[in-house]
């Protein structure tokens, strides 16, 4: 079974433009949440996805959404980039039986 | 509110027995996560504990007390591959999961 996918792993962008990363779910997975990971800050929880449906938010602002798609891939949008939106972004996708979380490669986003 | 707190760095000897402790404070809860990041690397999972108590798989354990909103995460027989990240985690039942910002352990020969 392949595993969860993201797209793309490196990214390089300057302030105030937008970007779209994009998740792929381990086939039958539905729920798909999305992560920042910065050095010091460890994972913190961007939002939640199942059956496109938007069920739990972090605290991050209005710049950070995202959506799911009915074959539960999901893409996460920033808009004006901020230097601080440096980070690696992490989706990770749950099977029906909840627990686990399996975590994607990341993308690596720069903002210059 | 929510919180986790775990120690930020831990150095320990190969073959030696580490315990990384994780504390934390939610209303809501359903269980604590243990994950595992290789620098540059997902994190992994290692260990789900609902219940009070310590659950074993092979050299890893993990130990659980709702009550003190305490947990341990326990390395046996220390390898030096066992030098990573180690992310203490708890699932508020929200469809939310809080992570600790992760103990960085270092294993030397």
């Amino acid at each position: 079974k392949a595993g969860v996918t993201q797209t793309p792993r490196y990214l390089i962008k300057t302030r105030g433009q937008q970007v779209t990363l994009s998740c792929s779910p381990i086939s039958g997975h539905r729920s798909v949440s999305w992560y920042q990971q910065t050095p010091g800050q460890g994972l913190q929880f961007l939002f939640e996805y199942f059956s496109e449906t938007q069920r739990n938010k972090g605290n991050f602002p209005g710049r950070f959404s995202g959506r799911q798609f009915s074959n539960s891939r999901s893409e996460m949008n920033v808009s004006t980039l901020e230097l601080g939106d440096s980070a690696l972004y992490l989706c990770a996708s749950i099977g029906a039986g909840g627990g686990e979380q399996f975590f994607g490669p990341g993308t690596r986003l720069t903002v210059l | 509110g929510q919180n986790i707190d775990q120690p930020t760095e831990m150095t320990a000897t190969e073959g030696a027995i580490v315990q990384i402790n994780c504390t934390y404070q939610t209303s809501g809860f359903n269980g604590l996560f243990w994950y595992q990041q290789h620098a540059g690397e997902a994190p992994t999972f290692l260990s789900y504990n609902v219940l009070d108590g310590l659950e074993e798989k092979g050299r890893f354990s993990s130990f659980l007390s709702r009550s003190k909103g305490y947990s341990y995460l326990l390395l046996k027989e220390l390898q030096m591959k066992d030098s990573a990240s180690y992310l203490c985690a708890f699932d508020t039942g929200g469809f939310k999961t809080i992570f600790g910002a992760g103990t960085r352990l270092f294993v030397k020969a």
